[in-house]
């Protein structure tokens, strides 16, 4: 398996446009995860899902940030209108679920809003 | 709210030394301590992790050394070497849910 995949790897943007970030979780896992890091928090839990449900979105930080999940194999995060504090490192992650609880970080995006 | 608080912030080592993070948390319903460690412009990755049954659980030169009454756990690389550079992160999930709560990062720098 490749692992997770997200794309792109990096992305500049101006302040105002809208960003929209995919992942493509580890195939037979169950659970996936959106992350963000900073060096200011570190890294945050944005939202999780299980079975293409949302779970927990309590990290989101403003109705600027969406996420979907419409299927078991793609999800987005999508935030409108970008503003440079947004700037950070995303992460997805998958997890098989269950009883096995590692979870498996993609390389991330690098999101620059200027 | 911080849940897992960790330190150092940064710590460099000798080459053959050994490099100790420690991490404690606040929520008594966490039962799974993961380390995850972090390469530059890679996420990270999973290194070692325990559950609140035992007291230690070591993997080669890594071993994780758990305090169920204070709430703390810790993270003892032996014999340090300069490709254990990285961000080690400290993380805790519990309570019936998959999220998991992350330290701040601690930087290890292992010098020659």
């Amino acid at each position: 398996d490749a692992g997770v995949i997200q794309s792109p790897r990096h992305e500049v943007t101006e302040m105002g446009q809208e960003v929209t970030l995919r992942c493509k979780p580890i195939s037979g896992h169950n659970s996936l995860f959106w992350y963000r890091q900073t060096m200011m928090r570190g890294l945050e839990l944005l939202i999780y899902f299980n079975n293409n449900v949302p779970i927990d979105d309590s990290g989101m930080p403003e109705d600027r940030f969406s996420a979907k999940m419409p299927n078991a194999s793609f999800s987005t995060l999508k935030i409108q209108p970008s503003e440079p504090r947004d700037s950070a490192v995303y992460f997805c992650a998958s997890s098989p679920g269950h009883s096995n609880t590692e979870a498996f970080f993609g390389q991330g995006t690098r999101l620059t809003v200027v | 709210q911080q849940q897992v608080k960790q330190s150092p912030q940064s710590l460099i080592v000798q080459k053959g030394g050994i490099s100790i993070i420690n991490c404690a948390y606040e929520n008594t319903a966490f039962d799974y301590f993961p380390w995850y460690q972090q390469f530059p412009g890679k996420g990270p990755a999973l290194l070692i992790a325990i559950r609140p049954d035992v007291s230690e659980k070591k993997e080669g030169r890594f071993t994780i050394s758990f305090n169920k009454s204070a709430k703390q756990f810790s993270l003892h690389i032996m014999d340090s070497q300069p490709g254990d550079s990285a961000t080690y992160f400290c993380a805790a999930m519990g309570g019936g849910n998959e999220k998991l709560t992350f330290g701040t990062g601690t930087r290890l720098t292992i010098i020659p």
